[in-house]
């Protein structure tokens, strides 16, 4: 079965700050990978998506996220984060594989991203 | 606006009582997804539709749980007799599954029903 462990509960930050959310799986090969954000009470945006290919996945809002296959990790980044980043961020995996299973994803605990100014 | 959406946004609702939430996708949206997440949790796979046909249903939907989509367009998700642990936010997706793409799915997720149950 697939999971996926996202170690980080809380991230604090400054305003202007790089940051890096970590995100591991667990998937019998290659997944698919999914990171999206949530604003208190609201639904969830994609952020990026990896399928195949080039394993740095660029996303909207700045953000992009690397493939990581030896460390089946798909971490998330922003070289500069600014105050409306704030929110909570999940990642996300689904099958690549397995007929009706396609697109069955499963999500992490989540990172809350809280911002400095 | 034509992303997902979602009614009621929130519903306060007695132990006991029946609710009903109703999902419209992105239009032509083949595929259309349920998600439970509680408090401090990642939303939780409930079931999922490929056009009007119920494909797979989590062991977290109960018998007290039933989910349609009579003409392959909109959803409804009906809880009986809800419990306090039915107490969640409930998350529609929707998603144009590509056939023969490999199984390459990005899901579109609406706001969600708040649920509360006294």
């Amino acid at each position: 079965a697939q999971s996926v462990t996202q170690p980080d509960i809380h991230i604090t930050v400054s305003e202007g700050a790089s940051l890096e959310l970590r995100c591991n799986y667990s998937y019998g090969a290659t997944p698919y990978l999914f990171w999206y954000v949530q604003s208190p009470g609201q639904g969830l945006q994609l952020l990026l998506k990896y399928f195949s290919g080039d394993t740095l996945v660029q996303g909207i809002k700045g953000f992009e996220a690397e493939f990581k296959r030896s460390q089946s990790s798909f971490n998330l980044r922003k070289p500069s984060v600014h105050w409306s980043d704030a929110a909570e961020y999940f990642c996300a995996v689904g099958p690549n594989a397995g007929g009706t299973s396609y697109g069955k994803l499963t999500f992490g605990q989540g990172t809350i991203l809280t911002v400095h100014p | 606006d034509t992303g997902v959406s979602q009614d009621p946004r929130h519903k306060i609702t007695k132990r006991g009582q029946n609710v009903t939430f109703r999902c419209d996708p992105i239009s032509e949206h083949n595929r259309l997804y349920w998600y439970r997440q509680t408090l401090g949790q990642g939303p939780e796979f409930l079931t999922y539709f490929q056009n009007e046909a119920q494909l797979e249903k989590s062991r977290l939907l109960s018998d007290r749980f039933s989910a349609e989509r009579p003409k392959g367009s909109f959803s409804t998700l009906e809880i009986q007799r809800t419990e306090q642990g039915d107490s969640a936010m409930y998350l529609c997706a929707s998603s144009s599954f590509p056939w023969g793409g490999g199984g390459k799915d990005t899901q579109y997720f609406g706001p969600g029903t708040r649920l509360t149950v006294l």
